[in-house]
């Protein structure tokens, strides 16, 4: 079945440590986003693509970069964790009826 | 860049009762798309309006697209607790900037 999909679901780790949120769809979209969200907040884009080996900054100022070497695989990574990190991050593609998310990695950085 | 403001941002209801929640731009729109996220969940994709006085009903919801396109509404008929959540209208093409959402609560 095609799908998105992010992993961790959760994740606790400390101050300073790299970590990589993965994100996968099975549906072929070109386009893929980053969305940060906090409990009960608004979504706010942090970066997106419009297919591999393209990425941009989303209207969020983030610390996070991304990469797109294959069109189903859009990981975002942080060098060096802090606790403003911590959040809800959002993987979503678009499709032919507007976004697909994932359903999350929420990170919590101690 | 393209801004929408949503209002209520609370909405407690008792069930059975109906909902309305409101997306206005100061600028015209292409087009607007709303979703639902659950609470603890992420957000689902409901429906795209594209055309000026535009309604679609789903099932207990119904959704209009203003006739200068630059407001919209979602409205539920008879709420039930599984309506519970946030429901997020979004604009932009391919591009989204969502609105700041209208919690739901429903008291059974």
């Amino acid at each position: 079945e095609a799908d998105i999909y992010q992993t961790p679901r959760y994740l606790v780790i400390g101050t300073g440590k790299k970590i990589t949120l993965e994100c996968s769809q099975t549906m072929g979209h070109d386009k893929m986003y980053w969305y940060q969200q906090d409990p009960g907040m608004e979504l706010h884009l942090i970066h997106y693509s419009y297919g591999v080996n393209s990425t941009e900054k989303g209207d969020l100022s983030s610390e996070s970069t991304v990469s797109r070497i294959r069109t189903e695989h859009f990981p975002l990574t942080l060098e060096s964790a802090r606790p403003s990190h911590t959040s809800q991050y959002l993987c979503a593609s678009w499709g032919d009826y507007g976004y697909t998310f994932g359903s999350g990695t929420r990170l919590t950085v101690v | 860049g393209q801004q929408v403001m949503q209002i209520p941002q609370y909405q407690h209801v008792q069930e059975g009762e109906d909902f309305t929640t409101y997306c206005n731009s100061s600028t015209t729109l292409s087009n607007i798309q709303w979703y639902k996220q659950r609470p603890g969940g992420h957000p689902v994709f409901l429906i795209q309006l594209v055309k000026s006085g535009e309604v679609k009903k789903q099932k207990r919801l119904t959704f209009q697209f203003g006739e200068a396109k630059k407001n919209s509404s979602l409205h539920i008929t008879a709420t039930q607790t599984t309506d519970v959540g946030t429901y997020f209208c979004a604009v932009g093409s391919e591009k989204l900037v969502f609105g700041k959402g209208t919690k739901l609560t429903v008291n059974p």
